[in-house]
C-alpha cells in the first residue's frame, strides 16, 4: 500500500490567497483526520471524518478553514483567505479504527 | 480537555536506556498513545495503552498508571536512529472517539 498521500508537499502563497490541501487515505480506512503542527502549538487535530461524514470539527480555527470528504478516497482542506499565521505543516492521517492512525508526509504551508 | 506534560529534551548514549515520562490530567481517560516523529517527517504510531501495566514491543515498552495519570515510554538498547521526538497523546472519554490531544513532544538525542 502506498500509505496516505498528500499534495502538494510544499506550498508557498501570499496572504489573501486561497489554499487547497489534498489527501488520499489508505484504502479501506474509515477514518480520516486533518492535523496542523507548529512549533508554538504542537500537533493539533483540526477535524476528522468517519465514513466521509465530519464527526468533530471543534479544532477548526475559524470560518476561513473548511474541509470536505466527497468520497472514501479523497479529502480536501481549504483555507480562504490565507493568513501568515496559517503557516504550518498540515498532516492528513487515516485509520481503520481510531486506535492506530497512519499519517501522511504532510504539506508544509508558508503564507507570506 | 487534557493537560499533558512531558520533558522537552533528553540525551542518552547509544546502547543505553531512556525513559520518557508523560503525565496527564483528564476528566475521563480513554486511552494513551505514543508516537515517534523524526525531524521533517510524519508521526508514526508506537504504542497504545488503555489498561494499567506494561506493554512491550521489542526494544520499546510503554507503561500506564491510570490512577496516577502517568505513563512512560522506555527505549532500550538505544540506536542512533532512535533520535527523534516522542509524542504522548491522550484520548478523553468526553471527547469524540477519534480525538487525540498531543503533548508537545520529547526530543531524544542519542549520542555515540
Amino acid at each position: 500500500d502506498a500509505g496516505v498521500i498528500q499534495s502538494p508537499r510544499h506550498e508557498v502563497t501570499e496572504m489573501g490567497q486561497e489554499v487547497t490541501l489534498r489527501c488520499k487515505p489508505i484504502s479501506g480506512h474509515d477514518y480520516l483526520f486533518w492535523y496542523r503542527q507548529t512549533m508554538m502549538r504542537g500537533l493539533e487535530l483540526l477535524i476528522y471524518f468517519n465514513n466521509n461524514v465530519p464527526i468533530d470539527d471543534s479544532g477548526m480555527p475559524e470560518d476561513r478553514f473548511s474541509a470536505k470528504m466527497p468520497n472514501a478516497s479523497f479529502s480536501t482542506l481549504k483555507i480562504q483567505p490565507s493568513e501568515p499565521r496559517d503557516s504550518a505543516v498540515y498532516f492528513c492521517a487515516s485509520s481503520p479504527d481510531t486506535d492506530t492512525q497512519y499519517f501522511g508526509p504532510g504539506t508544509r504551508l508558508t503564507v507570506l | 480537555g487534557q493537560n499533558i506534560d512531558q520533558p522537552t529534551e533528553m540525551t542518552a548514549t547509544e546502547g543505553a536506556i531512556v525513559q520518557i515520562n508523560c503525565t496527564y490530567q483528564t476528566s475521563g481517560f480513554n486511552g494513551l498513545f505514543w508516537y515517534q516523529q523524526h525531524a521533517g517527517e510524519a508521526p508514526t504510531f508506537l504504542s497504545y495503552n488503555v489498561l494499567d501495566g506494561l506493554e512491550e514491543k521489542g526494544r520499546f515498552s510503554s507503561f500506564l498508571s491510570r490512577s496516577k495519570g502517568y505513563s512512560y515510554l522506555l527505549l532500550k538498547e538505544l540506536q542512533m536512529k532512535d533520535s527523534a521526538s516522542y509524542l504522548c497523546a491522550v484520548r478523553d472519554r468526553g471527547d469524540s472517539w477519534g480525538k487525540l490531544q498531543f503533548g508537545a513532544g520529547t526530543q531524544v538525542v542519542v549520542t555515540p
